[in-house]
């Protein structure tokens, strides 16, 4: 089972600033990677995948990079509706596909 | 418009038994493999089970295996969990997710979730 390790655990970040969040993979998931963003009491949502892809209507100031074992969420400039938690996912080598343990990012 | 809802959450006893449901719409569910997510409270996400378009290729975490199953019938576009012998570490949220393509275990729709309570 891969074991996907999401740093830090809490990202504290004014409105408007950048937030970089990472996501390690315990091993080689190539580009088989997502983010999902959850808020309180709402389901998960696909932001990315394919490590760099945007789902569909996910805004342009967020962007995923990495292949391999290291992946990076940014999103550009922070907006209220952005802090939550989110999630990276490895679907490489399934089953199990498997979760980091997610960052929250509240706001400075 | 996609959509997914859960339902048959509650609270039962250990070693009870439980059968959550999944609705679907907008979609042709057929064509598309399905998942079962969990989320125990204040914890992150783990995934329980998948189940293919056809039914032909069923997977279960090792959490699970032997005590859920999954199912699906396209004809009333529903997704279906049998929970046997649960156990208190079962308690979650339990969300079912569509594959954005079958087969990747990439989750591009979910549903709003339904709580399971194991407690006696």
């Amino acid at each position: 089972e891969i074991v996907m390790t999401q740093s830090p655990a809490t990202l504290s970040v004014s409105p408007g600033e950048r937030a970089t969040l990472s996501c390690r993979a315990s091993q080689s998931v190539s580009s088989n990677l997502a983010w999902y963003q959850q808020k309180p009491g709402q389901a998960p949502r696909l932001l990315i995948y394919g490590a760099s892809t945007r789902a569909t209507g996910i805004p342009a100031r967020f962007s995923g990079s990495g292949s391999g074992t290291e992946f990076t969420l940014t999103i550009s400039s922070l907006q209220s509706e952005d802090f939550a938690v989110y999630y990276c996912q490895q679907y490489n080598n399934w089953p199990p596909p498997t979760f980091g343990g997610g960052t929250k990012v509240e706001i400075k | 418009e996609v959509q997914l809802v859960e339902s048959g959450g509650g609270l039962v006893k250990p070693g009870g038994s439980l059968r959550l449901s999944c609705a679907a719409s907008g979609f042709t569910f057929s064509s598309y493999s399905m998942n079962w997510v969990r989320q125990a409270p204040g914890k992150g996400l783990e995934w329980v089970s998948s189940i293919s378009s056809s039914s032909s290729y069923i997977y279960y975490a090792d959490s699970v295996k032997g005590r859920f199953t999954i199912s699906r019938d396209n004809a009333k576009n529903s997704l279906y969990l049998q929970m046997n012998s649960l156990r208190a570490e079962d308690t979650a949220v339990y969300y079912c997710a569509r594959d954005i393509v079958e087969p990747t275990a990439l989750f591009d729709y979910w549903g709003q979730g339904t709580l399971v309570t194991v407690s006696s």
